[in-house]
């Protein structure tokens, strides 16, 4: 069935350093990919997308990617800061049933 | 700024017990989706509605969980009996139009079913 592999399941930083969150996608029918971050006691709430005519999207200090030939996209987040710490989750969604399938999550620390 | 609501925020319960959790989406949402998140992993679809139909129930335990949309707006899940395996996050979604491919979805702030 359709599946989203996620990694790394944890991943600390310095404060100020990049992070980078890998997510391989199974359905070659997927077309839009959301990334979304969840703090603890708190919604998932979408923080960047990409759509699968695009290879690259970027707002601010965080950016996606996407190569749609090895069904794998990934989250960059730059200069990072301690509010960063949370969990993020990727999806895909396949435009068959635009059902979503979510990663298992990362959980990122910013260590000030 | 608009939000899907979720009611209640936190439920406790005991075994076999019946339990229901509502959700409110985004007004003008057609399509509306119900989560269930198990600590430390990533959210399972149970069931998607488009309006008052079933788009996709493929995930949910229809023994014991059933769902319904009567009037395509809010909604209402429904566990009978509870197990303790059922202790979860359970989370709403909704988004403007099932059939956009890039259509975005926006979550509530879940339901922490705890069953004793």
């Amino acid at each position: 069935g359709e599946n989203v592999e996620q990694h790394p399941s944890t991943l600390s930083v310095q404060e100020g350093d990049s992070a980078v969150i890998k997510c391989t996608y199974s359905d070659s029918a997927s077309n839009y990919f959301p990334w979304y971050k969840q703090e603890l006691g708190k919604r998932p709430q979408l923080i960047i997308d990409i759509r699968s005519n695009v290879g690259e999207k970027k707002d601010q200090r965080i950016a996606v990617t996407l190569n749609k030939t090895a069904k794998h996209f990934s989250l960059h987040i730059t200069e990072t800061q301690p509010e960063d710490s949370a969990v993020y989750f990727c999806a895909a969604k396949t435009s068959g049933t635009y059902k979503y399938i979510f990663g298992t999550g990362t959980r990122l620390k910013v260590l000030a | 700024e608009a939000e899907v609501a979720q009611s209640p925020r936190y439920k406790i319960t005991e075994k076999s017990q019946a339990v229901a959790f509502w959700c409110d989406p985004i007004s003008g949402h057609a399509t509306l989706y119900w989560y269930r998140q198990i600590l430390g992993q990533g959210p399972e679809l149970l069931v998607q509605f488009q309006d008052e139909s079933v788009v996709d129930d493929s995930q949910l335990p229809k023994d014991r969980f059933s769902a319904e949309r009567l009037k395509g707006v809010d909604s209402t899940l429904k566990i009978q009996p509870a197990e303790l395996g059922d202790s979860a996050m359970y989370l709403c979604a909704s988004s403007l139009e099932w059939g956009l491919s890039t259509d975005t979805q926006y979550f509530g702030p879940g339901t922490r079913l705890t069953v004793l």
